[in-house]
């Protein structure tokens, strides 16, 4: 069974500081890796898809590493606003999602 | 596109009580799935489908039926609702004709309280 574990579980920084968020899992037979955002009583929103066969993929101000072999992903967000606050889960796919627990952050003005 | 809804956005139950939420989505995805969020415990998958007419078991599937007539719904129903079965339920769609699970799309979610 895949165990999808993210550590932190909360995190706190001053507007302007770059966010690594970290997301580990057992099992490295994936199709992908999925990051989403969901903000306090919402959905869920896809922010980036990473195949087992990429490294690295980037929209904007986020990149998501993938490293299969370790079972590691790791998303960055650069120079993070305040309107970056909210939780971010990672899902690992092997035709269904499994899910951590989420990173929780806060960007203080 | 309105992409995925959801219906009703929350519901007071009744235990005991029969309950379906509805799922309905406009981008012609053949999978579909159905998942509950409960503090400290995460998103789980209850029920999938991977496309209309076959439906599959998730991790948490006891207490809920679901049915695939057609693309483009996928109703989740408490055939005898309990207490246990209070939590936030999304569903979510995503194209996998290619052979690869691609990214699922997210619904804004059903609070269910049951009482």
């Amino acid at each position: 069974k895949q165990e999808v574990t993210q550590i932190p579980a909360a995190l706190s920084v001053p507007e302007g500081e770059n966010l690594v968020l970290n997301c580990s899992f057992t099992d490295s037979a994936i199709y992908n890796l999925q990051w989403f955002r969901q903000d306090p009583g919402k959905g869920l929103t896809s922010l980036l898809l990473i195949q087992s066969s990429q490294r690295e993929q980037t929209s904007g101000r986020l990149n998501a590493s993938l490293d299969k072999s370790s079972g590691r992903s790791t998303l960055y967000i650069a120079a993070s606003q305040p309107g970056d606050s909210a939780t971010y889960l990672c899902a690992v796919n092997d035709y269904k999602l499994s899910f951590g627990a989420g990173t929780t952050v806060t960007v203080r003005a | 596109i309105a992409g995925i809804t959801q219906a009703p956005t929350s519901q007071i139950l009744a235990a005991g009580r029969r309950m379906t939420l509805r799922c309905t989505q406009d981008m012609r995805h053949n999978a579909m799935y159905w998942y509950r969020q409960d503090l400290g415990l995460g998103l789980r998958l209850i029920h999938y489908s991977n496309t209309a007419g076959t439906t599959g078991k998730g991790e948490v599937p006891d207490g809920y039926s679901v049915s695939r007539a057609n693309t483009d719904d996928f109703p989740l129903t408490l055939a005898s609702a309990v207490p246990s079965q209070t939590s936030v339920y999304f569903c979510a769609s995503s194209d996998s004709t290619s052979g690869t699970p691609d990214t699922q799309y997210f619904g804004p979610g059903t609070r269910l309280t049951v009482l």
